[in-house]
């Protein structure tokens, strides 16, 4: 099955500085790789997502790069504010079954 | 649009019990729905897929017997907990994905809030 690694697993950063989560997935089949924000007790929000035929895509402040010939994939936050702190969580999944395997999380501490 | 519910959002039940949880997709049919356990601090493991109207699909080291998933239609699914044990306390979160003519696409899973379920 999928193997998704992430790192690292706690990030401190201080406000208006940019963070950075990097990932990589096992399974070549895979062709859909989602982040998501999870905060303490909540359910997973998913904030970018990124298809294997695009290369890096944006949002706002929040920006996805994938190289799927090395098979990882990257999310960058510029500008951290206090309320990106929460735990962030890659994964990838295929069309073969859509299956979703996770990522470990990272803990992103923004200090004001 | 895409929101799923889930009932209870916790329980506190003695072992030995079952309980029962439901995931509901409030909106949308779903072809597909996903069950997920997260043990504090650590990440979402899929405990099993269910397709509507078939049995559901168990990861590897998931007890079938212990786990029972039903996807009585395209927009509920129940996961019940039998014979719990504190071992089993966790939080339990259910996803969703659209049928393959949403004009959303059919990558993108629906989260429910979670059940904390705690077992004394």
């Amino acid at each position: 099955g999928e193997n998704v690694e992430q790192h690292p697993s706690t990030l401190s950063v201080q406000e208006g500085d940019s963070a950075v989560i990097k990932c990589t997935y096992s399974d070549s089949a895979s062709n859909y790789f989602p982040w998501y924000k999870q905060e303490l007790g909540k359910r997973p929000q998913l904030i970018i997502d990124i298809r294997s035929n695009v290369g890096e895509k944006k949002d706002q402040r929040i920006a996805v790069t994938l190289n799927k010939t090395a098979k990882h994939f990257s999310l960058h936050i510029t500008e951290t504010q206090p309320e990106d702190s929460a735990v962030y969580f890659c994964a990838a999944s295929s069309f073969r079954d859509y299956k979703l395997s996770f990522g470990a999380g990272t803990t992103v501490t923004v200090r004001a | 649009g895409a929101v799923v519910s889930q009932h209870p959002s916790w329980v506190i039940c003695k072992s030995g019990t079952s309980v029962k949880i439901e995931c509901r997709s409030l909106d949308f049919q779903a072809t597909t729905m996903f069950w997920y356990r997260q043990f504090p601090k650590q990440s979402l493991m899929l405990m099993a897929t269910s397709n509507e109207g078939s049995k559901a699909t168990y990861e590897q080291g998931v007890e079938k017997d212990k786990f029972l998933i039903n996807h009585a239609s395209l927009t509920l699914s129940t996961l019940t907990v039998t014979s719990a044990h504190p071992e089993d306390s966790s939080f339990y979160i259910c996803s969703a994905r659209e049928m393959e003519t949403s004009p959303r696409g059919v990558y993108e899973q629906f989260f429910g809030p979670g059940t904390r379920l705690t077992v004394l």
